[in-house]
């Protein structure tokens, strides 16, 4: 079936620092959602990209598709305490959704 | 305002002993679903329901089972507890269901409710 691996599984910066996590499938995607999780919350919806090549930004955040659309990243530039949480990405296949394994983020002050 | 409810908010239960986890929204949302989540594995798919009466099997639905006998309600079902279905559970729901057919829809959003945390000894 479907498998979405996303890397790093935690990540802990400095806060100011950027940071980036990735997600890779082996095969095409038709598109690729991007939800946060605050520590003790639960996912909510940043972000879904369609296009080949597709970049979207959200203030310091920016969103990138792959170009075979296999790929994904995050990233987030001068992360700042309230970026503190997981980041998930999640892909439609058929009619389920499959998530990744998520990336912890702990942002130090 | 637009939500999704989730009752009880913390279970703790034995083995054996049947319990239901519900789930409302409010939105008129058609496409629902349910997730576990555990450390290291992130959320996976349990149950996913496309309308009324309509339910189908997500990557991990054994020892589970769903209902839709109304649109706005999809509660979870779990009949003999065990051990291993001690876990984080959410229900989403989302305006559609999502489509292979179509490359982009924004009704794909899925809103999730606060979640279920639930212990089986």
């Amino acid at each position: 079936g479907q498998q979405v691996m996303q890397i790093p599984q935690y990540q802990h910066v400095q806060e100011g620092e950027d940071f980036t996590t990735y997600c890779n499938s082996s095969t095409t995607l038709s598109n690729i959602q991007w939800y946060k999780q605050r520590p003790g919350g639960h996912p909510v919806f940043l972000i879904q990209l369609v296009k080949s090549g597709e970049v979207k930004k959200q203030k310091r955040l920016t969103f990138q598709f792959g170009e075979a659309k296999k790929n994904s990243s995050l990233h987030i530039t001068a992360t700042q305490t309230t970026d503190v949480g997981t980041y998930f990405c999640a892909v439609r296949w058929t009619y389920k959704y499959i998530f990744g394994t998520g990336t912890r983020l702990k942002v130090l002050a | 305002e637009a939500q999704v409810t989730q009752n009880p908010r913390y279970l703790i239960t034995v083995t054996g002993k049947k319990l239901t986890v519900t789930c409302s929204q409010n939105m008129n949302h058609e496409y629902m679903s349910w997730y576990r989540q555990d450390p290291g594995l992130g959320l996976r798919q349990i149950y996913y329901s496309m309308n009324v009466e309509v339910t189908d099997k997500g990557d991990v639905p054994e020892g589970y089972k769903v209902s839709r006998k109304e649109k706005r309600n999809f509660p979870l079902i779990l009949e003999s507890p065990s051990p291993n279905q001690t876990s984080l559970y959410f229900c989403a729901s989302s305006l559609q269901s999502p489509d292979p057919g179509l490359e982009t829809s924004s009704t794909d959003t899925q809103y999730f409710g606060p979640g279920t945390r639930l212990t089986v000894l």
